[in-house]
């Protein structure tokens, strides 16, 4: 059983240009959620999406940052017009039905010069 | 709302030597728990959880940690700690009875001297 795939592991942009992080949860689990990791710090919640919906999007900046799971394919995590403090890990879980437990997966880090 | 504390930023220890990694939470009742390890460039990796019944838990690669009610703790130990120990270890709690968004620590630091 795969585990939680995210891609691309690294991703570097310029100033201005447009993110798109994947993410396609551990098979079975239909509950994705999204965290950002500053250098020295604790994981951020973002927001969580359950199958076209999003569930709860509190953590998510007002502003660029957009999430959505298709019914098909994989959770995407677009931030539009990067600035250099966009540049952080950006890791997706996913949990099953009784939302327990979370599986991450290995990250995407994005730098943006 | 819970919180979480980990009091150490960094911990240092020889291999070989015993490991106590502490955690602090704050929460009405009786959350769920979990201790997580990431080592460089990697993601989370679960290492143990308690949501109930016995307070003492063991996870996976040796580790262990023990809920204690009285002190709102949840400390992770490990007897004897190898060189591979060093990473990044979050304990997160989660509030019982329909929350899904567990609250994280910010990170112990583990290094390891040979």
């Amino acid at each position: 059983n795969a585990g939680v795939m995210q891609n691309p592991r690294h991703l570097v942009r310029r100033r201005g240009q447009e993110a798109r992080l994947r993410c396609s949860p551990m098979k079975g689990h239909s509950h994705v959620y999204w965290y950002r990791q500053l250098p020295e710090e604790g994981l951020k919640f973002m927001v969580y999406l359950q199958k076209e919906n999003i569930i709860d999007e509190s953590g998510m900046p007002k502003e660029r940052f957009s999430a959505e799971f298709p019914k098909e394919g994989p959770s995407i995590l677009r931030i539009q017009q990067v600035v250099r403090g966009d540049s952080a890990a950006y890791f997706c879980a996913s949990s099953p039905d009784n939302q327990e437990t979370q599986y991450f997966g290995p990250g995407t880090r994005l730098l943006v010069l | 709302a819970q919180s979480v504390t980990q009091p150490d930023i960094h911990i240092t220890v020889s291999e070989g030597a015993s490991l106590e990694l502490r955690c602090n939470y704050s929460y009405g009742a009786t959350p769920y728990l979990f201790w997580y390890v990431q080592s460089p460039g990697q993601g989370l990796q679960l290492l143990l959880k308690y949501f109930s019944g016995d307070t003492l838990v063991q996870g996976i690669k040796g580790f262990e940690a023990e809920f204690k009610r009285s002190q709102s703790s949840f400390n992770l130990r490990k007897p004897s700690v190898h060189w591979s120990d060093a990473a990044e270890y979050f304990c997160a709690v989660l509030a019982s009875g329909g929350s899904y968004i567990p609250t994280f620590g910010r990170g112990t630091s583990l290094i390891v001297h040979p």
